[in-house]
């Protein structure tokens, strides 16, 4: 069974500040991972899909990186606002079409 | 908007009903997922389609049945569910065979509740 660990569980921050969080994962067998925005009453939306080491990826005011040797990956808001708010689900695609969710990083962002 | 469409959006049932949730996409996705999620906790896979075979059964009892009668649509029959079955039903699409590294586009989800 793979273990997706992201921290924090959840975080607060205001209007304008800079955030990050961690998603944690074995490094071994790895294929790809994803990262998901999820708003409450709407669908999960793909934001990222990583598959090398060292990969980093922009979406606007939203990065992330990717380390497979160690086996880890950073996702960060630069400016955050409130719209931003949302859990944010980092996600490992396995073997066929199997994807393992982590539990999320729930973000309020405080206007 | 998503492209997913899933109907209803909420579905209130008693154990002994039968009832289907329904999803349908026009992206040419060629694979399609059943997910349950739980309140505050990730969503967890049920069944996978590909090319409309079923290629992963996540050991799900058999009152939960799927079906693809095409590639854009995607059903789950439900028969004698019980209360623990009450959960947010989310249903996703991929482009072709390899969903590792697609990502998966889901819709907005059926939010089933049984009596």
């Amino acid at each position: 069974i793979l273990n997706v660990e992201q921290s924090p569980q959840s975080l607060h921050v205001q209007e304008g500040d800079s955030t990050n969080f961690t998603c944690s994962f074995p490094s071994s067998n790895f294929y790809a991972l994803h990262w998901y925005r999820w708003e409450t009453a709407k669908s999960p939306e793909a934001l990222f899909v990583m598959t090398l080491n060292g990969d980093e990826k922009k979406k606007g005011r939203i990065s992330a990186t990717l380390n497979t040797k160690e086996g880890y990956s950073y996702l960060y808001i630069k400016g955050s606002q409130p719209e931003d708010s949302a859990t944010y689900l980092c996600v490992l695609g396995g073997s066929n079409y199997k994807l393992t969710f982590g539990k999320g990083t729930l973000l309020t962002v405080n206007p | 908007d998503t492209e997913v469409t899933q109907t209803p959006k909420h579905l209130v049932m008693g154990m002994t009903n039968k009832k289907s949730l329904k999803c349908e996409q026009h992206m040419g996705h060629r694979a399609m997922y059943w997910y349950k999620q739980k309140a505050k906790k990730p969503p967890e896979l049920m069944f996978v389609y590909s090319y409309e075979k079923l290629s992963i059964n996540e050991s799900v009892p058999s009152r939960f049945s799927p079906e693809c009668p095409n590639s854009s649509l995607l059903n789950l029959h439900l028969h004698a569910l019980q209360p623990e079955d009450s959960a947010l039903y989310l249903c996703a699409s991929s482009q072709g065979r390899g969903a590792r590294n697609q990502p998966q586009h889901f819709g907005d989800g059926t939010r089933l509740s049984i009596l």
